[in-house]
């Protein structure tokens, strides 16, 4: 299986400031990589995909980059609503592994 | 829109069976999607459990192939997931979620509220 690994486990920035989380496979999967945001008690929610592409209703602040095997999340100008605990998932192959996680906290 | 809502069990004894079932609405399950489970422990990071087409195809994670169905059930809307010899390892939020079978939209969207099944006697 692809193992998908995060960094950093754990970051705390300011509202304002400019946020990048990496994510990095085991193997290359081009481009196929999605990112979720999560909050205490929800479902994730997805964010990105296809390394790039931005869902539908995601503000704009948030962007994701990145091919074969390693990735960005970033975001532009952090919001106080950002806090989440960010994970980034393949689609490479049959089995969708998902990174770790990195917990986001606001200053 | 189609809406996802998790079913079953709260608790189950060790070395027990660990049934749930996932309600869809809004839609079919004959769409050119998977229709997943993908679990998270307290405090842990998401783990992918397997999934199914309308078709009955089935993907399991390999570590836990040995112990896990997933069916689905058309008439009903609705596909479930049986884990059987369940540990304490096994007490985890339960989340069902759609995947898409294209590039374009291989991403597990929606997902449904989650149920939480703790593993203890």
């Amino acid at each position: 299986d692809i193992q998908m690994t995060q960094s950093p486990p754990s970051l705390s920035a300011s509202v304002g400031d400019r946020v990048t989380i990496t994510c990095r496979a085991s193997q290359s999967i081009t481009r196929y990589l999605n990112w979720y945001q999560q909050k205490p008690g929800k479902a994730p929610k997805v964010l990105i995909y296809v390394a790039s592409n931005l869902k539908s209703g995601v503000p704009s602040r948030f962007s994701g980059s990145g091919s074969g095997t390693d990735f960005t999340l970033t975001i532009s100008s952090l919001q106080p609503e950002d806090s989440a605990t960010y994970y980034c998932q393949h689609t490479y192959s049959t089995i969708p592994t998902f990174g770790q996680g990195t917990r986001l906290e606001i200053k | 829109q189609v809406h996802l809502q998790e079913s079953g069990p709260e608790l189950v004894k060790p070395s027990g069976t660990l049934s749930l079932t996932c309600a869809v609405s809004g839609g079919s399950l004959d769409t050119n999607n998977w229709w997943s489970w993908v679990r998270q422990p307290p405090g842990k990071g998401l783990e992918w459990i397997g999934e199914i087409y309308h078709n009955g195809n089935t993907n399991y994670n390999s570590s836990l192939k040995s112990r896990l169905t997933i069916s689905v059930d058309k008439s009903k809307t609705q596909f479930s997931l049986k884990l059987t010899s369940v540990t304490a390892a096994d007490t985890a939020m339960y989340y069902c979620a759609r995947r898409g079978l294209y590039h374009s939209d291989n991403y597990f969207d929606p997902w449904g509220q989650g149920t939480l099944v703790t593993v203890s006697s």
